[in-house]
């Protein structure tokens, strides 16, 4: 099956530990996203990444880091930094280029802070 | 810098009923896309608009591009219950996918 896994689903950490949400694509998707969704609101771009070995900080990239050493994976990393970091995780993938948008998601992951 | 904003936020609607959400730019979009989410669930492009005025269908589902490219809508002809869920207006800048506010849709059996 060709998709995008994210694990765990569900995910609890204590205040002041790093932890890093994994990302797998097997569509040869070339981009790939990282997005924060807090409850009732939309998503907010953290980190994108266009290719290989380079990467973009979005919206609200403090307090996070991301790394993409292969096209199949883009880990997330939350550090303590992250003041509020208890939120839904999303990543999502799609081909290269502007003219092509459609953004294929992962099940996404909930991570609680506690 | 470019913004969207999308409106409704939230719509309550007894099944059967008509739904409409509204994407407006405050500058020219070159292309504008729909997702839909379901509750728990994660984000399903249904469609991009490119062209100046373009309308395009899906079963119950009408979307538009307005001719200045500054405004879109989803229109859903009598709502169903699979229909719940919340619909992103996304554009694209500069590599970039934005996502609108998101209009979460209700529907009353």
């Amino acid at each position: 099956d060709g998709g995008i896994t994210q694990s765990p689903k569900y995910l609890f950490r204590k205040e002041g530990q790093n932890v890093t949400l994994s990302c797998e694509q097997n569509l040869n998707h070339d981009a790939m996203y990282w997005y924060r969704q807090d409850p009732g609101q939309g998503l907010r771009l953290i980190y994108y990444s266009q290719i290989v070995n380079d990467f973009q900080k979005g919206d609200i990239a403090e307090g996070y880091s991301v790394s993409r050493e292969k096209k199949e994976s883009f880990p997330l990393t939350v550090t303590s930094a992250q003041k509020n970091p208890t939120a839904f995780y999303l990543c999502a993938s799609k081909p290269a280029g502007l003219s092509y948008n459609e953004q294929f998601f992962g099940p996404g992951t909930r991570l609680t802070v506690l | 810098g470019q913004q969207v904003m999308q409106i409704p936020q939230y719509q309550h609607v007894q099944e059967g009923e008509d739904f409409t959400t509204y994407c407006n730019s405050s500058t020219t979009l070159s292309n504008i896309q729909w997702y839909k989410q379901r509750p728990g669930g994660h984000p399903v492009f249904l469609i991009q608009l490119v062209k100046s005025g373009e309308v395009k269908k899906q079963k119950r589902l009408t979307f538009q591009f307005g001719e200045a490219k500054k405004n879109s809508s989803l229109h859903i002809t009598a709502t169903q219950t699979t229909d719940v869920g919340t619909y992103f207006c996304v554009y694209n800048q500069g590599g970039k996918l934005i996502f609108g506010q998101g209009t979460e849709l209700s529907v009353k059996p």
